[in-house]
């Protein structure tokens, strides 16, 4: 079955604790992104990767880092988590050609709690 | 910069009937516009998209949304509302990023409630 799969579903922790939610996908796709979501202001990007060793900030990078060494996969890393990053987290991954549209297929998300 | 506005962040319908979902975008370039629903506790999934093909788009579970330039609007109906259709809802521009891919750029949501 194709689909993004996202690891943890959930998580509490403290500030500071560093943490990584991993996320995967088994469509070969070159794109992929992560997004936050809060309510009140929809879905707004984090990073976004264009394919393996390549990646570039989005519309609110600042306290993530993002990897891309494989194609497949695209963790995002939080080094000091803060309160403020509380939020659902949301990967999603794309073909990237014209004739699909640029459709993104997103996982099922990950809600992060920081204490 | 692209953007999508959703007018009323709640709306709230009875089952059968009509159901309107507001969408306005602003682009500089012709846009690929997306709607996306949102079932409580799960990831987005697309209901339909734009791609400058027909302007009257038919999606799944009977939504559909009509392209309107002259209005910049892309608003969502479905003729007759069921209790399932109770998610929430986002619109969506796509700007093309260079070497690929695209960026999506959400609106704020609008969350259906579909009463007996």
């Amino acid at each position: 079955e194709a689909q993004v799969t996202q690891n943890p579903r959930y998580l509490i922790t403290v500030t500071g604790k560093k943490l990584t939610v991993t996320c995967s996908q088994n469509m070969n796709h070159e794109y992929m992104s992560w997004y936050r979501q809060d309510p009140g202001l929809g879905l707004r990007q984090i990073y976004y990767s264009m394919n393996v060793e390549v990646t570039d900030k989005g519309d609110v990078p600042e306290g993530y880092k993002v990897s891309r060494k494989e194609k497949r996969n695209f963790p995002l890393i939080l080094e000091s988590p803060s309160p403020n990053q509380t939020s659902l987290y949301f990967c999603a991954s794309s073909l990237g050609q014209v004739d699909r549209g640029y459709e993104q297929y997103f996982g099922p998300g990950t809600r992060l709690t920081v204490t | 910069a692209q953007s999508v506005t959703q007018l009323g962040s709640h709306v709230s319908v009875s089952e059968g009937a009509l159901v309107l979902l507001r969408c306005n975008y602003s682009s500089s370039v012709p846009p690929y516009l997306f709607w996306y629903v949102q079932y409580p506790n799960q990831g987005l999934q697309l209901l339909l998209k734009y791609t400058s093909a027909a302007t009257l788009v038919k999606g799944i579970n009977g939504f559909e949304a009509e392209f309107k330039k002259s209005e910049t609007s892309f608003h969502l109906t479905k003729p007759s509302a069921h209790m399932s259709d109770a998610a929430e809802y986002f619109c969506a521009v796509s700007d093309i990023l260079t070497g690929g891919g695209n960026k999506l750029t959400f609106g704020t949501g609008t969350q259906l409630k579909v009463e007996l």
